[in-house]
């Protein structure tokens, strides 16, 4: 069966290290999202691509970056860590911009010490 | 002010009970709405799309009032199995999907 997968499931981390969170699905969807979550904030949008070498930002984009070299990857890096990023982050991906199902992955536990 | 914005709560009602979400949203370019469905520490999942006419499945109902900017879920004969959050979502123009703080639901015996 296609699916998304997150790696690592869950990180602790110290501030200043980079950090590099990823995705892969197989569903061979254009489209990728990274969202992160916090308590009173809901989902956030960090990143997202609607194809290979495209990429966009969302409404937190900063300390983040991500890259699209092929369709199945949508990594998320955060360069420099801050005990502000300490999260849970949920890639994403759907098969084309008019649809509204998102699948996500399983979410990646991220804590910055 | 968040572009999507929901009542936090959270609602606690008794199994059977009937229980209405309100959502609003401030751009009126966006272009399709959804209710999502997470449960504690778990990614979340489409529950339905909300269409202008209104519609249902099973028991829950999506209304649309576009000119208000309001979106809303009726959930009928509630369910322990329904206690979870749940999230508004504006697709916007463009594609970028924007979600709401989420309501939480809890339905008690």
């Amino acid at each position: 069966d296609a699916e998304i997968t997150q790696s690592p499931r869950h990180k602790i981390t110290e501030t200043g290290r980079q950090v590099t969170l990823a995705c892969h699905q197989t569903w061979n969807h254009n489209n990728m999202f990274w969202y992160r979550q916090d308590l009173g904030h809901g989902l956030r949008l960090i990143h997202y691509s609607y194809g290979v070498q495209d990429t966009n930002k969302g409404e937190v984009s900063d300390g983040y970056s991500v890259s699209r070299s092929n369709t199945e990857d949508l990594p998320l890096t955060l360069e420099s860590a801050a005990s502000s990023q300490t999260s849970v982050y949920f890639c994403a991906s759907r098969p084309a911009a008019y649809t509204g199902e998102l699948f996500f992955g399983e979410g990646s536990r991220l804590t910055v010490l | 002010r968040k572009e999507v914005e929901q009542d936090p709560g959270p609602f606690n009602v008794p199994e059977g009970a009937t229980v209405a979400f309100n959502c609003t949203y401030s751009n009126s370019a966006s272009q399709s709405f959804f209710w999502y469905r997470q449960d504690c520490r778990k990614e979340p999942k489409l529950l339905m799309s909300v269409y202008s006419s209104g519609n249902e499945d099973g028991r829950f109902t999506a209304q649309l009032n576009r000119a208000s900017q309001y979106i809303s879920l009726l959930i009928r004969d509630s369910k322990l199995s329904d206690s979870a959050t749940y999230l508004c979502v504006v697709n916007r123009r463009g594609g970028k999907l924007i979600f709401g703080q989420g309501t939480e639901l809890s339905v008690k015996p």
